[in-house]
């Protein structure tokens, strides 16, 4: 069965600090992959996506993600935090050329001022 | 350009009542979704159109949740009865598909409903 894994329920960082939110994959093919964060009381927003090519994708506000096949992973990243930064960041694919959206249950972030 | 909208933002129903979820996609996408997020379930897709065309009804949510999609840029999701299970956070999100190539979803605010 499609499915994909946010392993981390909590992170916690300083303001400042440098950031990875795991996330892995098990879908047959490669799927498109994407990062959305939800602020509080809001809906998502997409940060980035991956579809083919170049593994390591740029989103916004310095956020990145490297795609690894043979890791079956989509980790997010970000050089430095900020207080802003904290909402909660759900992982999710589709098939390649497919709607369908798999969802991660999700990983709170938060940032200490 | 307006993003998707959702209306209203929240809702409080008795139990056995029916209530109607809006949502307006953004000008221009084709496909429509509406999903059901809770806590413990995450997000889950309740229905799919593709231009107009119910393609998706959620197995699990046929009995009471109907979606329709009168023109391209209005839906609504109408919930009958409610029950207090049914408390959650709704969202609507569109996306511009074409030649079979699925593109990113845009989500809308959601409306949090609660059943009492």
């Amino acid at each position: 069965a499609q499915s994909v894994t946010q392993p981390d329920a909590r992170v916690t960082v300083s303001e400042g600090a440098s950031l990875q939110l795991r996330c892995k994959y098990s879908y047959s093919g490669t799927p498109y992959l994407f990062w959305y964060v939800q602020y509080q009381r809001q809906g998502l927003q997409l940060l980035l996506k991956y579809y083919s090519g170049d593994p390591v994708v740029q989103g916004v506000n310095g956020f990145e993600a490297e795609f690894s096949k043979s890791d079956s992973s989509f980790h997010l990243r970000k050089a430095s935090v900020h207080w802003s930064d904290s909402a909660v960041y759900f992982c999710a694919a589709s098939p390649n050329m497919g709607y369908k959206l798999t969802f991660g249950t999700g990983t709170s972030l938060l940032v200490d001022p | 350009d307006a993003g998707v909208t959702q209306t209203p933002r929240h809702e409080v129903a008795e139990k056995g009542q029916t209530i109607i979820l809006k949502c307006e996609p953004v000008s221009g996408h084709n496909d429509l979704f509406w999903y059901r997020q809770t806590k413990i379930q995450g997000l889950e897709l309740l229905s799919y159109f593709r231009s107009k065309s119910l393609m998706e009804d959620g197995g699990a949510f046929k009995d009471r949740f109907k979606a329709e999609m009168l023109n391209s840029s209005f839906s609504t999701l109408k919930i009958q009865p409610t029950e207090p299970k049914d408390s959650a956070v709704y969202l609507c999100a569109s996306s511009f598909s074409d030649w079979g190539l699925y593109a990113e979803q845009f989500f809308g605010p959601g409306t949090r409903l609660t059943v009492l």
